[in-house]
């Protein structure tokens, strides 16, 4: 079955440093989301990419989708401390498939 | 506009009790999916509802069933419960239509977190 693997999957960086968390699926996609959960939180919907090669930008939030449409990232330039939670991708591989999520990558931000 | 709402919020049971976990979509929403997330880990997918039925499932045993309303509200439903199903139960909601909305994203309610003991 399709699987979504995601490194890393823990990160502690410096408020101010950058943090990219990486996105793999064995299958191609016809979309790939991202979302954030914070601590004791839910899944919150940040984004969805569809085209290959897709850029998106969000603030200091960069979301990248592959040529290839299986792999993408999300780059956060100069983290807060309001950027702690741990980031999903989650891949579609069309139509009403389900939507399958990576393991996550939890941020720390030391302030 | 209310969101994705889900009850009850915190479940112990014991092994071998069953359990039904309800949520009310998203307005707007048809589509309902249900996915368990055991701690330090991502969302699993169960199963999708969608005109009342089941159109897609995960890989979970048959002791897990749903059932969706013509309200579009959705039940999930884990008989002869193991220590392993403890978990957060996550009810996403999104829009498919005749399938214009086919690629909309997911809304989570703030789910169920169930103690088997």
């Amino acid at each position: 079955g399709q699987q979504v693997m995601q490194i890393p999957q823990y990160q502690h960086v410096q408020e101010g440093e950058d943090f990219t968390t990486y996105c793999n699926s064995s299958t191609t996609l016809s979309n790939i989301q991202w979302y954030k959960q914070r601590p004791g939180g839910h899944p919150v919907f940040l984004i969805q990419l569809v085209k290959s090669g897709e850029v998106k930008k969000q603030k200091r939030l960069t979301f990248q989708f592959g040529e290839a449409k299986k792999n993408s990232s999300l780059h956060i330039t100069a983290t807060q401390t309001t950027d702690v939670g741990t980031y999903f991708c989650a891949g579609r591989r069309g139509g009403y498939q389900k939507v399958t999520f990576g393991i996550g990558t939890k941020l720390q931000v030391i302030p | 506009d209310a969101g994705v709402t889900q009850s009850p919020t915190h479940l112990i049971k014991t092994r071998g009790q069953q359990v039904t976990l309800r949520c009310s979509p998203k307005s707007g929403h048809d589509t309902v999916s249900w996915y368990q997330q055991a701690l330090g880990q991502g969302p699993q997918f169960i199963f999708q509802y969608y005109e009342e039925e089941e159109r897609q499932r995960g890989n979970f045993p048959d002791r897990f069933s749903g059932h969706q309303f013509p309200n579009y509200s959705s039940e999930l439903n884990v008989n002869a419960l193991l220590l392993g199903d403890s978990a957060l139960y996550l009810c996403a909601s999104s829009y498919y239509g005749t399938g214009g909305g086919r690629d909309s994203p997911l809304h989570f309610g703030n789910g169920t977190r169930l103690t088997v003991t």
